[in-house]
């Protein structure tokens, strides 16, 4: 299998516009996963689902960001409008739903708005 | 909240020294721990998974330790090598699926 496949690799926006990020999870695994990560706050969990379903966008820090999963193979994250407070390394991650539900990772998205 | 604390946040060997990294957690109502590795400017690596049950996992030259009532993980890298060179994660993951990571600990090993 490929892993999680994640596009574009970077993104540099102007702040007011909207970016689209993609992500493939690995083939049957039914959990897909979004995080940002910072310097300042880390590994954060944006929002999760199982079976294309959003279980928990608590982690999603304002209605400028909003996520989809209109199949078990495609998921986005998108932001709209764009500010500089969001550039960040975005990753997408899968698991199964096993007990042991190991979560793997993709290679990231580098956002820099400027 | 589940706070996760790593220490230390860098480490400098020269090759060949066996590497402790621990992490920390507040609540010990975990389900999993998992250790991961990331290079600079790419994703992460899951290197091993204890569930709440074991006391221990290991992989080649990686062990990895969990006293879940203490809240407290070790993760052992033995003989160590430059291409161990790293940031080492661990997060923890309570009955959901949402993972808490810690800020990780950067380990330089110097040939």
């Amino acid at each position: 299998d490929a892993g999680v496949i994640q596009s574009p690799r970077h993104e540099v926006t102007e702040m007011g516009q909207e970016v689209t990020l993609r992500c493939k999870p690995i083939s049957g695994h039914d959990y897909l996963f979004w995080y940002r990560q910072t310097m300042m706050r880390g590994l954060e969990l944006l929002i999760y689902f199982n079976n294309n379903v959003p279980i928990d966008d608590s982690g999603m820090p304002e209605d400028r960001f909003s996520a989809k999963m209109p199949n078990a193979s495609f998921s986005t994250l998108k932001i709209q409008p764009s500010e500089p407070r969001d550039s960040a390394v975005y990753f997408c991650a899968s698991s199964t739903g096993t007990v042991i539900g190991e979560q793997y990772f993709g290679p990231g998205t580098r956002l820099t708005v400027t | 909240k589940q706070e996760v604390t790593q220490i230390p946040a860098a480490l400098s060997v020269p090759e060949g020294e066996n590497l402790v990294l621990n992490c920390s957690f507040t609540d010990s109502a975990i389900y999993n721990l998992q250790w991961f590795r990331q290079d600079p400017g790419k994703g992460l690596t899951s290197l091993l998974l204890i569930q709440s049950s074991q006391r221990e996992q290991t992989s080649g030259r990686l062990n990895a330790s969990l006293d879940k009532s203490s809240g407290r993980s070790t993760l052992y890298i033995a003989a160590s090598q430059p291409g161990d060179s790293a940031t080492y994660l661990c997060a923890v993951r309570p009955n959901d699926y949402k993972l808490s990571f810690g800020a990780g600990t950067t380990v330089t090993v110097r040939a």
